[in-house]
């Protein structure tokens, strides 16, 4: 079975802080997929990244950044200068790589809110 | 492109009715996708249709649920003999038929409470 945990419930940060939102996973799968979607208060999921197993560069892009270690099973996102517009719930997810993207599964989300 | 619609947004209802939601996908996108989201959790996988035809079905999806999608183009879930424990933001999405592990695009949710 898979898992997705995000530990942090709920952080807050003043703006121009940086920001850690920290991601676990858990799967038997040897190939898989890893994703990053932010929840603003209007509800509508907005994709942000989507990462394969075979590929542990870590990515930026903008303010953003994300950091993938196979050998801990995390895929951590970072928002560097944080800003008012960041303040959203941000999940992680996981996905087989045999199909689609049908089946992602979810962790609980983190709820970042950022101060003025 | 006007993106991945639901309607309602909200919907109350009492504990035994039947309730219906509908969602319109983005045009070109073929494969059609639903999600349920409860207070304090993230999406669970529902449903996925690939045009017509209903591929995949969640274990959640009990008896009362069923969805349809009819010509390939929008989809309809309907929750009948609706329970408390139903009350949740429904979510859809869709993506392109070329797009395997891609990103999805989801709607804004119908929003059901069982009262």
């Amino acid at each position: 079975a898979q898992k997705v945990t995000q530990a942090q419930t709920e952080i807050s940060v003043v703006e121009k802080e940086d920001v850690t939102l920290d991601c676990v996973y858990e799967t038997r799968d040897t190939t898989y997929y890893l994703f990053w979607y932010k929840q603003p208060p209007s509800g509508e999921l907005v994709f942000l990244i989507r990462r394969n197993s075979f590929d542990e560069q870590n990515e930026i892009s903008g303010r953003y950044s994300w950091n993938f270690q196979k050998s801990t099973s995390s895929f951590n996102f970072t928002i560097t200068a944080s800003q008012v517009v960041d303040s959203a719930v941000y999940f992680c997810a996981l996905s087989k790589s045999s199909g689609s993207a049908r089946q992602l599964t979810f962790g609980s989300g983190t709820q970042l809110t950022v101060l003025p | 492109d006007t993106g991945v619609s639901q309607d309602p947004r909200h919907k109350i209802t009492k504990r035994g009715q039947n309730v219906t939601f509908r969602c319109d996908p983005i045009s070109e996108h073929n494969r059609l996708y639903w999600y349920r989201q409860t207070l304090g959790q993230g999406p669970e996988f529902l449903t996925y249709f690939q045009n017509e035809a209903q591929l995949e079905k969640s274990r959640l999806l009990s008896d009362r649920f069923s969805a349809e999608r009819p010509k390939g183009s929008f989809s309809t879930l309907e929750i009948q003999r609706t329970e408390q424990g139903d009350s949740a933001m429904y979510l859809c999405a869709s993506s392109p038929y070329y797009a395997t592990n891609e990103k999805l695009f989801f709607g804004s949710g119908t929003q059901l409470s069982v009262l």
